[in-house]
């Protein structure tokens, strides 16, 4: 099946700093979306991606479609403790109808003070 | 804002047993779907539903699994005779059908627990 590769697995950092995190992929999807889920919670939906290259922020949030449509990447600046959670990316292969998500593998990241 | 929920949010069942996990999707949304995460794993897909009927399933949902829109609120799966590897939290999320229709929006989920 299809696999999607995030990393880094988890990540220590402190308080205002920026952070990096991506997602790579054997195959393309046409859509890539960005999740953040807390414990014992679900996803919540934190930015969308419809076409390659393209770069879209939702706050001290950046991500980025990769060119290949086998990638994203996401940012996020200035860190304060409640970006504690685990992000995970998701791609949708079906173009022009509502289709599964593929998760990734998680990036875990923890904020110190 | 408009919300996915879930109910019951934690199903303690003995293996065997039949449960029926409830959802209300967001009230405009017409996509619908099912998915699982196992503690400490990635969140995997299970089934899809449009206008009535499954659109798509994984390998995952086999016969044990139904899903159903008994009404215009409610969506529902059914896991009829429950196993241990069937632990797991189980998420609804629902999608719109114009726009941005590629977006899902998750529920809190239900944990279910078989002994």
């Amino acid at each position: 099946g299809q696999q999607l590769n995030q990393s880094p697995q988890s990540m220590f950092i402190q308080e205002g700093e920026d952070v990096s995190m991506n997602c790579t992929s054997s195959s393309i999807f046409n859509t890539w979306l960005w999740y953040k889920q807390d414990p014992g919670e679900g996803p919540v939906l934190l930015i969308a991606l419809y076409k390659a290259g393209e770069l879209t922020s939702n706050g001290r949030l950046t991500a980025q479609f990769g060119i290949t449509r086998k990638d994203s990447f996401l940012n996020i600046s200035a860190s304060i403790p409640s970006d504690v959670g685990i992000y995970f990316c998701a791609g949708q292969r079906r173009i022009g109808t509502a289709s599964k998500l593929t998760f990734g593998t998680g990036t875990r990241l923890q904020v110190t003070l | 804002e408009p919300e996915v929920t879930q109910t019951p949010s934690h199903q303690v069942t003995q293996m065997g047993q039949e449960v029926i996990l409830r959802c209300v999707p967001i009230s405009n949304h017409l996509y619908f779907y099912w998915y699982r995460q196992i503690l400490g794993q990635k969140v995997e897909f299970l089934v899809s539903f449009y206008n009535n009927e499954i659109s798509e399933k994984s390998e995952i949902f086999d016969d044990q699994f139904s899903v159903e829109r008994p009404d215009g609120s409610n969506f529902t799966l059914k896991i009829r005779s429950t196993k241990l590897e069937d632990s797991a939290m189980y998420f609804c999320a629902s999608s719109p059908t114009s726009g941005a229709s590629y977006e899902q929006y998750f529920g809190p989920g239900t944990r279910l627990t078989v002994t």
